[in-house]
């Protein structure tokens, strides 16, 4: 069971937006920044926003990342058939002293 | 341009051992932190360890904690995971993942190594 929480699956047609959240606690995302990633089928994942809403060279402004209280947010525009992939989100615990991944969100676009 | 490649996976028998290597290149390996992260067969990203870039300390999931150590060799650029008392489930592919100063966020992964531990 992870420490944060991510919804199993999202779906939505070609074009659309999409939101997947990431729940934790005080420990966690309320008080360290959040990062996403996107893990295409057979291949490592990749860094997509780091700080909560920031986006590394290269990752389109589709992808957007948010953060309020204990919960964390990434949203995606503009969907596409190649955005189809596992999501997570991922922090530090600072109650635990150890790095926590979210348990995964498999994007459908269907 | 940032490369990790990892090596050292392949099948061992439980309770064995095995050490998993991840060459770096592109970047100033001595002043970044760096990670083990595995995925299991279907799971998700599970963060194994990490060694910090800053002031040399060490963390551990408390899956592997007294069975795993992470090292490194800033003259060859190497992450080095020795893996003890190696469990069935520790059976997945291990990522060698790039940080910054921090040891979250990480913004470079290998291609990864597959350790399976099965009689």
């Amino acid at each position: 069971q992870s420490v944060l929480t991510q919804p199993p699956s999202v779906s939505a047609a070609p074009g659309q937006k999409v939101t997947i959240s990431c729940s934790g606690s005080s420990s966690n995302i309320g008080n360290n920044y959040v990062s996403w990633y996107q893990q295409l089928p057979g291949t490592a994942p990749k860094l997509l926003i780091y700080d909560n809403n920031k986006r590394p060279s290269g990752i389109p402004d589709r992808f957007s990342g948010s953060k309020s209280g204990t919960s964390a947010t990434l949203g995606i525009t503009g969907l596409q058939t190649g955005d189809e992939a596992d999501y997570y989100c991922e922090t530090w615990d600072s109650s635990l002293s150890v790095v926590v991944f979210g348990g995964g969100t498999k994007l459908t676009v269907l | 341009e940032v490369q990790l490649l990892e090596s050292g996976g392949g099948l061992v028998q439980p309770g064995g051992s095995l050490r998993l290597s991840c060459a770096a290149s592109g970047f100033t390996f001595s002043s970044s932190a760096m990670s083990w992260v595995r995925q299991a067969p279907g799971k998700g990203l599970e963060w194994v360890a990490a060694f910090s870039g800053s002031d040399g300390s060490t963390h551990y999931a408390d899956s592997v904690k007294g069975r795993f150590t992470i090292s490194r060799d800033n003259s060859k650029n190497t992450l080095y995971l020795q893996m003890n008392s190696l469990r069935a489930e520790d059976t997945a592919v291990y990522y060698c993942a790039k940080s910054g100063k921090r040891i979250t966020n990480f913004d470079s992964w290998g291609q990864g190594t597959l350790v399976t531990v099965s009689s």
